[in-house]
């Protein structure tokens, strides 16, 4: 199975601010790497996939970059509804493994 | 728009076989390009990817869980079921099922539609 780290575990922001989360994968993965967001007792959603590709909906303050094993999600100018847990996922090859997620609270 | 609904027992015996259904409402269910998935979160922990099926019955499981899982589809009723038989307690989680689809461009796939969840406590 492919492995996928994400960095920082949890992070403290403000509204306003701008984040970044790092995702890693155990071997090179070309651009098939996904981020959801997760709110307390809600399913995930869709963010970004294949890497760059902002999902329909989602506020262009959210983008991601990356290709092979490493990925950024940047989020600029956050949002009080930003404040979340997300999720990296690889889909290159199945099982399509997530990151152990990144918890955002507020500072 | 596309909803999935799962449905299922939601208190399970250790040892007993753990049985779910996802209703996938929409018209999508018998389109060409989008597998079918389960997934699963034990509370307050991380996604696991349990596996997927096409409407083919082409299936992709979770080495992890292969042993004792199945994933069934019925296409004349829009549905698609998890089979995870032996249960233990490591087994309680969240269970969603949820839409696979293909990205446009390089075709990157990705997870677009989900269930809302439905808790399953493995206990006696």
């Amino acid at each position: 199975d492919i492995q996928m780290t994400q960095s920082p575990s949890s992070l403290s922001a403000s509204v306003g601010d701008r984040v970044t989360i790092t995702c890693r994968a155990s071997q090179s993965i070309s651009i098939f790497l996904n981020w959801y967001q997760q709110k307390p007792g809600k399913a995930p959603k869709l963010l970004i996939y294949t890497a760059s590709s902002l999902q329909s909906g989602v506020p262009s303050r959210f983008s991601g970059s990356g290709s092979g094993t490493d990925f950024i999600l940047n989020i600029s100018n956050l949002q009080p509804e930003d404040f979340a847990t997300y999720y990296c996922q690889q889909s290159f090859r199945t099982p399509f493994t997530f990151g152990p997620g990144t918890k955002m609270d507020f500072k | 728009q596309v909803q999935l609904q799962e449905s299922g027992p939601r208190l399970v015996k250790p040892s007993q076989t753990l049985s779910l259904t996802c209703t996938v409402s929409g018209d999508s269910f018998n389109s060409g390009t989008y597998y079918w998935t389960w997934i699963r979160q034990p509370a307050g922990k991380g996604l696991e990817w349990i596996g997927r099926i096409y409407t083919s019955g082409n299936t992709n499981y979770n080495p992890s869980l292969k042993s004792r899982v199945t994933i069934s589809v019925d296409t004349s009723r829009n549905q698609f079921s998890l089979r995870l038989n032996s249960v233990t307690a490591a087994d309680t989680a969240v269970y969603y099922c949820a839409r696979d689809a293909l990205g446009l461009g390089v075709g990157g796939r990705h997870i677009d539609y989900w269930g809302q969840g439905i808790l399953v406590t493995v206990s006696s």
